[in-house]
């Protein structure tokens, strides 16, 4: 099984639609989870840190499975600038791994 | 603040030739990542420092591949000699938190160096 494993997409979702993506991961002894976006040719930058069951940041909510090792990141009235790949990090003890992402196209 | 600072942005070079990427991480940030990112293989860490010390260099590919961090304000990631298959984009990152916080995957990208090796 893989470390990180997230569906690529893409997602092709109108503005304003809801979308959520998942992303499993393997290492149980992950403490710390975060969601990083990608913008094309550009470099990763933190969207969410979550470190309990799960976080929300306006439009952006993050859940924790720590059961099926799981996390989601949900999207809500979705922009157009929302479009991105969005990348899942676990954070196992002494280690950071980076998911290959997923990809989300907002269209008008 | 300048943000994580990386040169050059692109780097063009033939097969056999030494490459040096530089990164100045954000001052005050005792954490600095070096990553390199394809198409095939994702984002992908390759060493990690903690006050300027080594921590893992488990993600180092081979030998031709070394980093240094001679003080806190700045680090280089050298290939020696360079072949086609180094090709990709290398980002450097810094963190204010260490490694065993939890924390680290706080993570501030410079704008990364795409590195193409004919």
């Amino acid at each position: 099984r893989k470390e990180v494993e997230q569906d690529p997409g893409p997602f092709n979702v109108p503005e304003g639609a809801t979308v959520a993506f998942n992303c499993t991961y393997s290492n149980s002894a992950s403490q710390s989870f975060f969601w990083y976006r990608q913008d094309c040719r550009k470099e990763p930058k933190l969207l969410m840190s979550v470190y309990s069951s799960g976080n929300e940041d306006g439009r952006f909510t993050a859940q924790l499975n720590r059961a099926s090792q799981y996390i989601s990141l949900l999207i809500r009235d979705s922009k157009l600038s929302d479009s991105a790949t969005y990348l899942c990090v676990p954070n196992p003890p002494d280690k950071l791994i980076f998911g290959t992402g997923t990809r989300l196209q907002v269209f008008p | 603040d300048a943000g994580v600072i990386q040169s050059p942005r692109h780097e063009v070079t033939e097969m056999g030739q030494e490459v040096t990427l530089r990164c100045k991480p954000i001052s005050g940030h005792n954490s600095l990542f070096w990553y390199r990112q394809t198409m095939m293989r994702g984002l992908e860490l390759l060493i990690y420092f903690n006050n300027n010390v080594p921590i893992d260099d488990s993600g180092m590919p081979e030998d031709r591949f070394s980093a240094k961090m001679p003080n806190a304000s700045f680090s280089t990631l050298k290939i020696q000699p360079s072949e086609p298959r180094d090709s990709a984009v290398y980002f450097c990152a810094s963190s204010p938190y260490g490694g065993g916080s939890g924390r680290a995957g706080e993570q501030f990208f410079g704008p990364g160096t795409r590195l193409t090796v004919l």
